[in-house]
C-alpha cells in the first residue's frame, strides 16, 4: 500500500546549525505538503509542493519536490530555537483524494 | 472565524463503552478529514468527506464510523472502545485538499 517514509525520526543541531528532514514515497504523488507540530499543539501547515522540481523559500526554509514527485525535503538554514517541533510531510496519492502522512522528525535546537 | 473545532478535548473510556468526538468547522470547505496520531507513527487517516453525504475510508477506518450530514459537522464514532484506540485524533478540512487546518485534538484513554 501507499507509504511516506520520513528520516531521520530525531535531529538534535546546535542554535546556528543546518537541518534537513527527507520523505521518500513508494509511489508517485500529486503533491506534497508540509506540517510544523509544537509539543503539545496541532500540526500547522508550513507549504505545498506540486509541480515536479519544485523548490519554495520561506525565509531561512528551502522546500524540494523531486524530479520523479516521490520525493522531497526540507532544508532549515541557520536553525533557530523557535525552529524546535515535529516536521511533517504529507503526500497526496495520484489516485486517491487521501493524504499520508511521515512518520515526523523531531528537531530539537540547543541555544 | 473560530476554524477547527474539536470536543472534548479529553476523555476516559473503559473498555466496550461508545462515544462521539465532534468536529465543526466555519470556512465552508468541502474536504474534512480525521486522523489519530501515535508516538513514532505520525498522523494516519481513518475517514474522510469531500462533501455533505459522502464519505470514504482511510488507512485505519476499522473500528470507527463517520457521517457528513452538514458541510460544517463531521463527527467520529467509537462505537465500542478498545485500548488500542488510546491516541490523539485530529480533525482537519481543507478546500478542495489543499491546506489542511488541523483542530486542537482531542485526546483519547481507553481502559
Amino acid at each position: 500500500g501507499q507509504q511516506v517514509m520520513q528520516i531521520p525520526q530525531y535531529q538534535h543541531v546546535q542554535e546556528g546549525e543546518d537541518f534537513t528532514t527527507y520523505c521518500n514515497s513508494s509511489t508517485t504523488l500529486s503533491n506534497i505538503q508540509w506540517y510544523k507540530q509544537r509539543p503539545g499543539g496541532h500540526p500547522v501547515f508550513l507549504i505545498q509542493l506540486v509541480k515536479s522540481g519544485e523548490v519554495k523559500k520561506q525565509k531561512r526554509l528551502t522546500f524540494q519536490f523531486g524530479e520523479a514527485k516521490k520525493n522531497s525535503s526540507l532544508h532549515i538554514t541557520a536553525t533557530q530555537t523557535t525552529d524546535v517541533g515535529t516536521y511533517f510531510c504529507a503526500g497526496r496519492s495520484s489516485n486517491f483524494n487521501k493524504f499520508y502522512f511521515g512518520s515526523g522528525t523531531k528537531l530539537n535546537v540547543k541555544p | 472565524n473560530a476554524g477547527v473545532t474539536q470536543t472534548p478535548k479529553f476523555q476516559v473510556l473503559k473498555t466496550g463503552q461508545s462515544m462521539t468526538l465532534q468536529c465543526a468547522q466555519d470556512m465552508n470547505h468541502e474536504y474534512m478529514s480525521w486522523y489519530r496520531q501515535d508516538p513514532g507513527m505520525g498522523l494516519r487517516l481513518i475517514h474522510y468527506s469531500v462533501g455533505a453525504g459522502i464519505t470514504d475510508q482511510g488507512e485505519v477506518p476499522n473500528g470507527y464510523n463517520v457521517s457528513r450530514s452538514t458541510t460544517e459537522d463531521f463527527p467520529l464514532r467509537l462505537l465500542s472502545a478498545a485500548p488500542s484506540q488510546t491516541s490523539v485524533y485530529f480533525c482537519a478540512s481543507s478546500a478542495g485538499g489543499d491546506e489542511q487546518f488541523f483542530g486542537p485534538g482531542t485526546r483519547l484513554t481507553v481502559l
